[in-house]
């Protein structure tokens, strides 16, 4: 079992906007603002899509965005595209004696 | 451009050792950072083994601490993972990354900016 929480999938329509949640507690997700997110297409490596609950790397589209309230941080993507289908996954950083935690990863599905 | 490529045998036996060398290129690792490994069984979600800084200061997944080594050899510009008694609960795609922190007297351990591809790494008789 995941020490974050996400969705096991979502979907949505070309164009449409979808959030994935990740939930955790005020150790990991909601005492820091060390949250990040990562898209891995199948056989592929994951790649970083947000750091630091809402910071895009340099060449992640704006379409990707971060944000937290609480215990739970949301990764919204905006104009869908078939090209976003692929697995989310959330971390963050814990004060517990694991200081880096994976969510389960969450399925999209762009219909 | 920073690359990072995983190397290693792709079967090792039940009880023995798992040894993988991670190189950096287009980086010097002793200009920052820390370097870590993430594993990913067969259809499964993702799990950070550990991560070391260029001192040689170390941090490991508690539920793989008694089992794991992760050294970083600055010379080669590479860092590596020895994971000992390995079962087949151990077969998984092995990735090495570069990771974000912030250091105060401790660190928080932060993103995964850059990935190597992955190697498989199998266990079996």
């Amino acid at each position: 079992q995941s020490a974050l929480t996400q969705p096991a999938s979502v979907s949505g329509s070309p164009g449409q906007s979808i959030t994935i949640s990740c939930t955790g507690t005020s150790s990991d997700v909601g005492g820091y603002n060390f949250v990040s997110w990562y898209q891995q297409h199948p056989g592929k490596a994951p790649k970083l899509k947000i750091y630091d609950v809402s910071i895009r790397p340099s060449g992640v589209s704006n379409r990707f965005s971060g944000s937290k309230s609480g215990n739970t941080a949301s990764l919204t993507i905006s104009g869908l595209q078939a090209e976003d289908e692929a697995y989310y996954y959330c971390t963050s950083y814990t004060s517990t004696s694991t200081p880096v935690v994976f969510g389960g990863g969450t399925k999209l599905t762009v219909l | 451009q920073v690359q990072l490529q995983e190397s290693g045998p792709g079967l090792v036996k039940p009880s023995e050792t798992l040894s993988l060398t991670c190189a950096v290129s287009g980086y010097s690792i002793t200009s920052g950072y820390f370097w870590g490994w993430v594993r990913q069984p067969p259809g499964k979600g993702l799990e950070w083994i550990a991560s070391i800084y260029q001192s040689g200061s170390t941090y490991y997944n508690p539920s793989l601490k008694s089992r794991v080594t992760i050294s970083v050899d600055t010379s080669k510009n590479q860092f590596a993972l020895r994971l000992s008694s390995v079962t087949a609960a151990d077969t998984a795609v092995y990735h090495c990354a570069r990771q974000l922190a912030y250091c105060g007297g401790d660190c928080s351990l932060g993103a995964f900016d850059i990935w190597g591809q992955g190697t498989m790494v199998i266990v079996s008789s």
